[in-house]
């Protein structure tokens, strides 16, 4: 079946300009997550959906970062007056976890990333 | 709060021979899973094996091993028989189970794996 899928795959914009970074997860899958991973570095959470809910945005390192999910589908990631320090690949997993209680291990699966160049 | 850190940022092996990446963690917590990422340069984050804390038998998936050692906090990976398509980044990765749901994934920085032919 189709795995996560992530849009664009690349995108160069200016300091200061807005853009929005799509996610499209596993058809099913309940739970969504948001991960930055900067050059040479590990990959950092930003914030976790459970449905349309976001339970968990402590990873967001500012206010100019949002993100919204709809139809327990879709996310988009906002970020507002990008800055060079922005720069860095976006991954979004999604995965079957529930909160409703299961022992069961649920794998997240990755998209590709969008890589984001803030010039 | 969790950390994970994965000591060698760079390593190299023959093909055919085996390798040994190596993770530590921290957390006060008993009840987590660790796993190992691959990650080509697609891009594309892969699972190659993953161990339940409350598990003392060490998880095994083909030609990956790991050897958990959870008093040492400390979960490395082996690698047998090398291929050429094993080169990429490996990241050491950590995920709370609240026993009915999971947190998100705390990373190392990750190791950068050649195999040479």
């Amino acid at each position: 079946g189709a795995g996560v899928s992530q849009s664009p795959s690349n995108k160069v914009t200016e300091k200061g300009k807005d853009v929005e970074l799509r996610c499209d997860p596993i058809s099913g899958h309940t739970a969504l997550y948001w991960y930055r991973q900067r050059l040479g570095q590990g990959l950092e959470f930003l914030i976790y959906f459970q449905g349309n809910s976001a339970p968990d945005k402590s990873g967001l390192p500012s206010d100019r970062f949002s993100a919204e999910r709809t139809g327990e589908s879709v996310s988009t990631l906002t970020i507002q007056r990008t800055q060079q320090e922005d720069s860095a690949v976006y991954l979004c997993a999604s995965s079957l976890a529930s909160s409703r209680g299961s022992d069961s291990f649920y794998e997240q699966y990755f998209g590709p990333g969008t890589r984001l160049t803030v010039t | 709060a969790q950390t994970v850190t994965q000591s060698q940022p760079e390593m190299s092996v023959q093909e055919a021979e085996t390798v040994t990446l190596s993770c530590t963690y921290d957390t006060s917590e008993s009840n987590y899973y660790l796993f190992w990422y691959k990650q080509p340069p697609s891009r594309q984050m892969i699972l190659v094996i993953r161990q339940e804390a409350y598990k003392q038998q060490n998880a095994t998936e083909n030609r990956f091993s790991v050897n958990f050692q959870k008093a040492a906090k400390s979960f490395s990976l082996k690698i047998s028989d090398s291929q050429l398509g094993d080169t990429a980044m490996y990241f050491c990765a950590f995920m709370m189970n609240y026993g009915g749901s999971q947190g998100n994934l705390i990373f190392g920085k990750g190791t950068k794996l050649s195999v040479k032919p």
